[in-house]
């Protein structure tokens, strides 16, 4: 089955902390893997894309790796804001049927205190 | 560019009647167009895929007729959720695709039904 596991499922950190969400797939054939940031009341916004070939993506204080081996990847959040709080979807996207499907992880609710 | 923007953003109806939520890609074409329904804390699920001038394709369990999806022209799509019920309150979100491939799916701000 076409599954994207995320932990853990939520997380509390200091403001200024650094935090490392995880993302497990069984998402085969694999295309490509996103994170997103979706704010309580709002849409998701792209944070990183990696394909099969690459290992590592930042956007400012944001790195994702990616081990297309063992499936799994990881978001790397550094010297954490309190505007991160939010929830981190990791969504996968397969091959099936002629067109690309998204699957998605449900998601890690953080929350940066002062 | 790629903004997705939806109107209305939030929504209270009663009962019985429809609601309809506007989907618009604001700065490009989309060949494509998305709708999914977010209940609280759970993530986001695939209602419907719509092509402009076409009809909608449904994700199994979704009610074609409940839910209408029309996608008129390249810069809006609308859903319309007929005869509403509690059961229909929820998040509702869609996103834009340039070439329908889904490789870059842009989201909009999702709008909140409630229905009483």
């Amino acid at each position: 089955k076409n599954q994207v596991e995320q932990s853990p499922q939520s997380l509390i950190i200091l403001e200024g902390k650094n935090c490392t969400l995880q993302c497990n797939y069984t998402v085969s054939p694999f295309s490509n893997l996103r994170w997103y940031k979706q704010d309580t009341g709002r849409g998701p916004v792209s944070l990183t894309i990696m394909t099969f070939s690459e290992n590592t993506k930042s956007n400012g204080r944001y790195t994702a790796t990616l081990d297309a081996d063992t499936k799994q990847s990881s978001l790397h959040i550094t010297a954490s804001q309190l505007s991160d709080s939010a929830s981190y979807i990791c969504v996968v996207t397969m091959f099936s049927g002629g067109y690309n499907k998204l699957i998605f992880g449900a998601g890690t609710r953080l929350a940066v205190h002062p | 560019g790629a903004v997705v923007s939806q109107h209305p953003s939030w929504v209270i109806c009663k009962s019985g009647t429809s609601v309809k939520i506007e989907c618009r890609s604001l700065d490009f074409q989309a060949t494509t167009m998305f709708w999914y329904r977010q209940f609280p804390k759970q993530s986001l699920m695939l209602m419907a895929t719509s092509n402009e001038g076409s009809k909608a394709t449904y994700e199994q369990g979704v009610e074609k007729d409940k839910f209408l999806i029309n996608h008129a022209s390249l810069t809006l799509s609308t859903l319309t959720v007929t005869s509403a019920h509690p059961e229909d309150s929820s998040f509702y979100i869609c996103s834009a695709s340039r070439d329908g491939s889904f490789y870059e799916q842009y989201f909009g701000p999702g709008t909140r039904l409630t229905v009483t």
